[in-house]
């Protein structure tokens, strides 16, 4: 079964620094990765979706990036906002259905 | 409608207790998913429609758990007899195509049930 690990579980930070979130999978079998924000008590929103041929996506200030061979992928965020505090999830895609980690609770301090 | 939806947004129940959970999914949308999502946990698959067809219920924990998409479009999660583990989070994702392997999931802000 695929297992899905993210690094570091919460990150605090200072308003404008650049940061890097990490994602791991065992199995290199995947159709894309996808990441998402949680806020508190709501759904997810999906940030990048990164399909299995591809090696980056960039929207805005975030860049996510896929080594599907070594089982990695990291999320990126530049100038980090308070705004971006929140629960990034990534999530590998099998043929029916995502496999997510656990998440990495951003704290972004103003 | 805009996104997808779901309904009650919170429900309490007591043991025991038959429940159903409603997902509208942004229209047009061929599959819907719904997944189950602990506390501090990642969701967690539990069975996907491509229109009115179960084609997976691979994660539905035990046969408690039933799901339905009658016309291919609203879907309703049913819990007979819940148990305490079964306090969670439920969230609704649909997506344009078949499968989860080309686009990506909108996902519903969930609906937390609570057995006490």
């Amino acid at each position: 079964k695929q297992e899905v690990t993210q690094i570091p579980a919460a990150l605090s930070v200072p308003e404008g620094e650049n940061l890097v979130l990490n994602c791991s999978f065992t199995d290199s079998a995947i159709y894309n990765l996808q990441w998402f924000r949680q806020d508190p008590g709501k759904g997810l929103t999906s940030l990048l979706l990164i399909q299995s041929s591809q090696r980056e996506q960039t929207s805005g200030r975030l860049n996510a990036s896929l080594d599907k061979s070594s089982g990695r992928s990291t999320l990126y965020i530049a100038a980090s906002q308070p705004g971006d505090s929140a629960t990034y999830l990534c999530a590998v895609a099998g043929a029916n259905n995502l496999f997510f980690g656990t998440g990495t609770r951003l704290t972004v301090i103003p | 409608g805009a996104g997808v939806s779901q309904s009650p947004r919170y429900k309490v129940a007591k043991r025991g207790q038959d429940v159903a959970l409603r997902c509208d999914p942004i229209s047009g949308h061929v599959s819907l998913f719904w997944y189950q999502q602990a506390l501090g946990q990642g969701p967690e698959f539990l069975t996907y429609f491509q229109n009115e067809a179960q084609l997976d219920k691979s994660g539905l924990p035990s046969d408690r758990f039933f799901a339905e998409r009658p016309e291919g479009s609203v879907s309703t999660l049913k819990i007979q007899r819940t148990q305490q583990e079964d306090s969670a989070v439920y969230l609704c994702a649909s997506s344009l195509a078949a499968g989860a392997t080309i686009y990506e999931q909108y996902f519903g802000p969930g609906t937390r049930l609570t057995v006490t």
